[in-house]
C-alpha cells in the first residue's frame, strides 16, 4: 500500500476529446509526477510538479498538461484526444528521496 | 523518449531457480533502481542503488550498480510463485524525486 490513489480506474474516450485523470497522495508528498505507459512497455516521464509549478517535462507534447494542488492531489489533463494515447498513466508521489506509485488509470482512446 | 534496453525481455522458470536479468543504457545514470509489477498496479521498487560498483541485497534480490554507470544487473534467487510479474530498471541522473528513465521490462513467468 503506497498511499497514492488514482481515479478512474479505467476510462474510455473517443478521439478529439478531453480527459482529466486525478492522483491523490498523503501529507508530506512533495513531488507528483505523471508517467504514461503503453502496453508492454515501460513508463514513459510525462511531466513533475512541485510546490504546484511544473519542474520539468518529458517528451510530449502541450496538449499534456497538469495541476497540483494544496491538498496533496493533482491532476493530468489531455486535449485532443489521439488514438495513441491509449496506455495506463501512472502518478508518482515523492516522499524522502523516493516516488511511490499509484495503480494508474487506464485510458481508451477509441 | 529513452527507454532502457532490458534483458531477457521475457523468462520462463521453475520454482526454486534462481533468475538474472540486465539494463543497459547509452547514457550514464548516477542512480539506478528496480521495480516491479504486478497485473493492474503500479510500479513498486525493490532495490535503489546509488553508487557505481554498489552490490545491494533485498531478501532474496541482489542488484548491482555497473562500474560504467550505464548499466545495472538483478538476480532472484529460489524463486517462488509470487516472483511472477514485469522487472523494471530504473535510471536516474541524481537521487531523489527526478525523473525515471525506465527500461523495457522482463516478463518472468514460473512454470509449475
Amino acid at each position: 500500500e503506497t498511499g497514492v490513489t488514482q481515479s478512474p480506474t479505467h476510462l474510455i474516450k473517443t478521439r478529439g476529446q478531453q480527459v482529466t485523470l486525478r492522483c491523490s497522495s498523503q501529507s508530506g508528498h512533495n513531488t507528483v509526477s505523471w508517467y504514461q505507459q503503453a502496453l508492454g512497455q515501460g513508463p514513459q516521464f510525462i511531466f513533475q510538479y512541485y510546490r504546484e509549478e511544473e519542474n520539468g517535462r518529458g517528451n510530449f507534447p502541450p496538449r499534456f498538461s497538469g495541476l497540483q494542488f494544496p491538498n496533496y492531489s493533482s491532476e493530468l489533463n489531455v486535449n485532443a484526444l489521439e488514438l495513441d494515447d491509449s496506455a495506463l498513466y501512472l502518478c508518482a508521489s515523492g516522499f524522502q528521496e523516493t516516488q511511490y506509485f499509484g495503480p494508474g488509470t487506464r485510458l481508451l482512446v477509441l | 523518449g529513452q527507454q532502457l534496453n532490458q534483458s531477457p525481455q521475457s523468462m520462463f522458470i521453475q520454482e526454486g531457480e534462481d533468475v538474472s536479468m540486465n539494463c543497459t543504457s547509452s547514457s550514464i545514470f548516477n542512480t539506478w533502481l528496480w521495480y516491479k509489477q504486478d497485473p493492474g498496479e503500479g510500479p513498486v521498487l525493490l532495490i535503489a542503488l546509488y553508487k557505481a560498483g554498489e552490490l545491494t541485497s533485498n531478501g532474496r534480490l541482489t542488484a548491482q550498480f555497473g562500474i560504467t554507470r550505464k548499466d545495472s544487473f538483478l538476480n532472484i534467487s529460489a524463486s517462488i510463485p509470487s516472483d511472477v510479474g514485469i522487472y523494471f530498471c530504473a535510471g536516474q541522473l541524481n537521487f531523489g524525486n527526478e525523473k525515471l528513465t525506465f527500461g523495457t521490462g522482463t516478463r518472468l513467468t514460473i512454470i509449475p
